[in-house]
């Protein structure tokens, strides 16, 4: 069965403070790996594709990484404004293509 | 560009009520997403849409919910009757999705709550 698994659940992390999220996954034939930003009251904002394994993708202070069972978002320097929910999603290759969803990490930069 | 627009931002309603929820996707996608959010759930799928036909409505729960896109800038989700434990926040997202790998790009949801 596909699935996405994210961890942790919530991160705290003071300004500055580097660290990674975790997203793993089962799925048949690989068409994608999403990463999505989430504020409160609003919908999830696409940040990266990632396609294939070593394949790796960058935006300000984040970094996005790819295994063939796993994806590693990278905040290096957080500040507060990162603050939000972070999800993962993965398309499968094959049946009807559709996105499956992680339950995200909830990340908080303290100033 | 207009990203995708969802209708209401809010609706609060009573048990028993028909719910309907909106939504226009980015002009040019050709695929509509409705998922539900929820704490214990995360996000979840409820039907899709490639050129406006129905692909994969596995997620939807029950006989209740029923989804519609009569055109490729429109697509209505409808709950009745409704119950209290539809109480979410609905999602419409849009891709142009061809071999997939596209992104979905998301509106900011509908608040449901069912009194």
């Amino acid at each position: 069965e596909d699935q996405v698994t994210q961890s942790p659940e919530a991160l705290r992390l003071q300004e500055g403070e580097s660290s990674s999220l975790n997203c793993s996954y089962t799925v048949s034939g690989l068409r994608g790996l999403f990463w999505y930003r989430q504020d409160p009251g609003k919908g999830p904002e696409f940040l990266f594709t990632l396609y294939s394994a070593g394949e790796e993708k960058e935006k300000e202070r984040l970094k996005a990484t790819l295994t063939k069972k796993e994806s590693f978002l990278h905040i290096t320097a957080p500040k507060p404004e990162d603050s939000a929910t972070y999800l993962c999603a993965v398309q499968a290759g094959t049946g009807t293509y559709k996105y499956i969803f992680g339950t995200g990490t909830r990340l908080k930069v303290l100033a | 560009d207009a990203g995708v627009i969802q209708s209401p931002r809010h609706e609060v309603t009573e048990m028993g009520q028909e719910v309907t929820l909106r939504c226009k996707p980015i002009s040019g996608h050709n695929s509509l997403f409705w998922y539900r959010q929820t704490m214990m759930r995360g996000l979840e799928l409820l039907i899709y849409f490639n050129n406006n036909v129905p692909i994969d409505d596995s997620g939807m729960p029950e006989d209740r919910f029923s989804a519609k896109m009569p055109n490729a800038s429109f697509s209505t989700l409808k709950i009745q009757p409704s119950e209290p434990r539809d109480s979410a926040v609905y999602f419409c997202a849009s891709s142009f999705m061809i071999t997939g790998g596209q992104p979905q790009h998301f509106g900011d949801g509908t608040r449901l709550s069912i009194l």
